[in-house]
């Protein structure tokens, strides 16, 4: 079992439409979990990150963490044209040797005008 | 632009070769990591540097190494290319230890052929 499960999609969605990207994860020890953005071509860019369980909201970005169910989402709301991208969630431990970020694979989104 | 500089973007060489893949941090970051991205695997850490000093090792082949220089730039070197290891590469910085708020570059892409 992969550490982080994320849906490939794609997924393709109006202007204006709710989105959800999800992705789970099995390694119990994660406590920092991230969301990137990656256009094509191009390098990862941070979102927002969220410490432990609980919702964070930036802008039209809300994420959130279910520790219990392994489980975290990221929803962007009146989704445009200009989301169109993959989106990454990735997560890491606390101190330690825990300093890398352990990667879903990506969610690739379109947003049609 | 995340301030990250990578070079070069595009890299095409023969199997059996050597190559180095140069990165520039962000002005003051003093840690530096290294990833592959490839359809399959998707983005995979390789290694980190702190100020100088190898952090944290992730699934880095014997026939890759790293380095980080005085001027805190690193350099990934690759030999005895195989074509398997044609993938981008990106490098990404970050302020001290705050490795959930790291910046990555636009990335070198390499093709062995």
């Amino acid at each position: 079992q992969k550490e982080v499960e994320q849906d490939p999609g794609p997924l393709s969605v109006p202007e204006g439409a709710i989105v959800s990207l999800n992705c789970t994860y099995s390694n119990s020890a994660f406590q920092y979990f991230m969301w990137y953005r990656q256009y094509s071509r191009k390098g990862p860019e941070l979102l927002m990150y969220t410490y432990s369980s609980g919702n964070k909201e930036d802008g039209r970005f809300t994420a959130q963490v279910d520790k219990s169910s392994k489980y975290i989402s990221l929803f962007i709301r009146d989704s445009q044209p200009s989301d169109s991208a993959t989106y990454l969630c990735a997560m890491s431990g606390r101190g330690g040797s825990n300093y890398k970020l352990t990667f879903g694979k990506g969610t690739l989104l379109t947003v049609n005008p | 632009d995340s301030g990250v500089t990578q070079t070069p973007k595009h890299l095409i060489t023969a199997t059996g070769q050597r190559v180095t893949l140069r990165c520039s941090p962000r002005s003051g970051d003093l840690s530096v990591y290294w990833y592959q991205q490839s359809l399959d695997q998707g983005l995979q850490f390789l290694i980190q540097y702190y100020n100088g000093e190898e952090r944290a090792k992730g699934n880095i082949l014997e026939r890759f190494s790293a380095q980080q220089f005085p001027d805190l730039h690193s350099e990934l070197n690759l030999s005895s290319l195989e074509l398997g290891d044609s993938a981008l590469y990106f490098c990404a910085s970050s302020a001290q230890d705050r490795y959930t708020e790291a910046f990555f570059g636009q990335g070198t892409r390499l093709t062995v052929v």
